[in-house]
């Protein structure tokens, strides 16, 4: 079967850096997706890996690493904004995209 | 209108009704979706389109249609509602299928089936 795994929940202090997990077993592989979603609103788009490696954009960082099955999205300079879910996906051979259940990331001053 | 739209915005419905989700997009994206989101669950394929006139079953269609009579609109048909399907309902769309390509998201439909 397919599957994606993420911690539930996580905990961080404002201005600090977390690093939320993500690991998959998928049939084939065509990319990893990550969205932040707030919450009653809808998926937005962060980051796209297809590569091994670290892809930053600002305060986020993705890495992947398709040996392990694995990736992290990296926050940095938390910001109470910054509190939402982030969802990891990955699109397979069909080019559907696979979706784990989402991290709730919980901001503290 | 901008991106994707979605109506209803909520809906409660008696279970054994017929209901249509509508959804469109003006960015003439081929590619259409839809999703339902569950908690503690991922977000779950319905049924796709990848251009007009064609379109596929997704993780879980079953109790679902779907039409893509045209680029802009993708409706999801629930033929009778069973409680089950009390969800949120989010349409998505992108360019196309292959490479890198983000999809974007309506602002979901939350359904209460009873």
């Amino acid at each position: 079967g397919q599957n994606i795994d993420q911690p539930t929940e996580m905990t961080a202090t404002e201005g600090a850096i977390v690093q939320i997990n993500c690991t998959y077993q998928t049939s084939g592989f065509n990319g990893l997706f990550w969205y932040q979603q707030h919450a009653g609103e809808a998926p937005t788009f962060l980051s796209y890996n297809v590569l091994d490696g670290l892809e930053e954009k600002g305060r986020f960082s993705s890495f992947l690493s398709r040996s392990k099955g694995y990736s992290y999205l990296l926050l940095k300079e938390l910001q109470m904004k910054d509190s939402a879910s982030y969802l990891c996906a990955v699109r397979n051979s069909n080019y559907q995209l696979i979706w784990g259940a989402g991290t709730k990331l919980i901001i503290k001053p | 209108i901008a991106g994707i739209t979605q109506a209803p915005t909520s809906q409660i419905l008696a279970a054994g009704r017929r209901m249509t989700l509508r959804c469109t997009q003006d960015m003439r994206h081929n590619a259409m979706y839809w999703y339902r989101q569950d908690l503690g669950l991922g977000l779950r394929l319905i049924h796709y389109s990848n251009t007009a006139g064609t379109t596929g079953k997704g993780e879980v269609p079953d109790g679902y249609s779907v039409s893509r009579a045209n680029t802009d609109d993708f409706p999801l048909t629930l033929a009778s509602a069973v409680p089950s399907q009390t969800s949120v309902y989010f349409c998505a769309s992108s360019p196309g299928l292959a490479g890198g390509e983000t999809q974007y998201f309506g602002p979901g439909t939350r359904l209460l089936v009873l």
